[in-house]
């Protein structure tokens, strides 16, 4: 089953862009992964869907600042001109099959 | 818009059986397309998934909970629920039902169950 790392917290001034990682362990290279935003004391949020390929999906009204990318076992989340509301954690997922998911442990993100 | 709603008590005894239902409006649980899901969320740490049921009753547990964890479906009511036994205070969380087309792609708000005496 896959395993996915993630930075436990990042930052970033307000206005500027940030890349967040999720890695896939080793043999995963190929899933496909999913994106989710926490704000404080709210439930996460659907942010996108993303292969390997680089190719990604994103939810309904997610804005056109959020963008993702892929390399080998990496996968990127890029916010882009940070707002203040962008401060949140940050949870990839991935699943194999429907008969198995797992998170990343998350991470913090800090809008200076 | 697709809503889920999770219901039921915020606060369960130790050894006892900890019971949700998610209620699904603005769309069908019977949905061919779609896995339905619970997650949780002890405070201050990350999510874990605990299983997933399909509208057939096909369901898919986290190894580490299997053995607690019951979910079913009542495709009448567009409602599925998580039976959670034998609980301690390491259950207590928020906990997520969701919807699932691979990834999640639909939250609901969240219920906070306490496990305490």
């Amino acid at each position: 089953q896959p395993v996915l790392t993630q930075s436990s917290s990042a930052s970033a001034s307000l206005g500027s862009s940030v890349k967040l990682t999720c890695t896939l362990s080793s043999g995963h290279s190929s899933y496909i992964i999913a994106w989710h935003q926490q704000q404080p004391g709210k439930a996460p949020r659907y942010l996108m869907k993303l292969e390997g390929s680089g190719s990604y999906n994103k939810g309904s009204g997610v804005p056109d600042r959020f963008s993702g990318s892929s390399s080998g076992a990496d996968r990127y989340l890029t916010i882009s001109n940070l707002q203040s509301e962008d401060e949140a954690d940050y949870y990839c997922e991935t699943w194999d099959s429907n008969t198995h998911k797992v998170f990343g442990g998350g991470t913090k993100l800090t809008v200076l | 818009q697709l809503q889920l709603q999770e219901s039921g008590p915020g606060l369960v005894k130790p050894s006892e059986t900890l019971s949700l239902t998610c209620t699904v409006s603005g769309g069908s649980i019977s949905s061919s397309s779609y896995y339905w899901g619970w997650i949780r969320q002890p405070p201050g740490k990350g999510l874990e998934w605990i299983g997933s049921i399909y509208y057939s009753g096909s369901t898919y547990y986290n190894p580490s909970l299997k053995s607690r964890v019951t979910i079913s479906v009542d495709t009448s009511k567009n409602q599925f629920s998580l039976k959670l036994s034998s609980v301690t205070a390491a259950d207590t969380a928020v906990y997520y039902c969701a919807r699932e087309v691979g990834a999640i792609d639909y939250w609901g708000q969240g219920t906070l169950v306490t496990v305490s005496s």
